[in-house]
């Protein structure tokens, strides 16, 4: 079974429309991340957790929310979606800030 | 804003040719370089990480090198196979900080 699952995979929504993406891991990880790729630029952070209490904004946090439900759960949410939040979205995970980050498997989100 | 830089963007590479790609970071407070392989529809996975000056890493036929001072990594891959086709990211860990910040990616293609 994967460490690290994102649900959903695919998304394809409607302007306007609230949306959230789920990160779960069994990786015991106290840090946990949401990242954007768009093509060319990398992966950029949205936000990033070191535990159910401390949360912290990355470069890119206007438009997104999250919520740090347990140490294995950290969701990301696009309260009203816009078509330029229409990009691949990857949760991660680490035992510290900058030790190696283990991938879920992305979601696609489509925004109309 | 701390800038992580790859370079070449992408890079077309014959089978059985050996290639390398650079990363350029900061130089200052450094903590920890790291190099990713993300495959398409997949998720990005570890390859090594560094942390001291004149570091080298192998695994099977790509290596990579560090230096702190003058703030480069090179990734090497000797003798390319089409399973080598990715994108190779780096990511860059600063002291003191809590997450890392990637560079843009190089993405190699093998022509067989």
């Amino acid at each position: 079974d994967a460490d690290v699952t994102q649900t959903p995979r695919n998304r394809i929504t409607k302007t306007g429309k609230r949306i959230m993406l789920e990160c779960s891991q069994t990786k015991g990880h106290d840090r946990m991340y949401w990242y954007r790729q768009d093509p060319g630029l990398g992966l950029r952070l949205i936000y990033y957790s070191f535990d159910v209490k401390d949360i912290n904004k990355g470069e890119i946090s206007d438009g997104y929310s999250v919520s740090r439900q347990a140490q294995a759960k950290f969701s990301l949410s696009l309260e009203s979606a816009i078509p330029n939040q229409t990009a691949l979205y990857f949760c991660a995970t680490s035992r510290q800030g900058v030790d190696t980050q283990y991938f879920g498997p992305g979601t696609r989100l489509t925004v109309l | 804003i701390l800038n992580v830089e790859q370079s070449p963007q992408s890079l077309h590479v014959q089978e059985g040719d050996s290639t390398n790609f650079t990363c350029s970071f900061p130089s200052s407070n450094f903590y920890a370089l790291h190099w990713y392989r993300w495959e398409t529809a997949k998720s990005p996975e570890a390859l090594f990480v560094m942390t001291l000056n004149g570091d080298e890493k192998k695994k099977g036929r790509i290596s990579a090198t560090l230096n702190t001072k003058e703030g480069y990594s090179y990734l090497y891959i000797k003798g390319s196979q089409p399973e080598d086709s990715a994108t190779y990211l780096c990511a860059f860990g600063i002291q003191g900080a809590q997450k890392l910040v990637f560079g843009q990616g190089t993405r190699l293609t093998i022509n067989p």
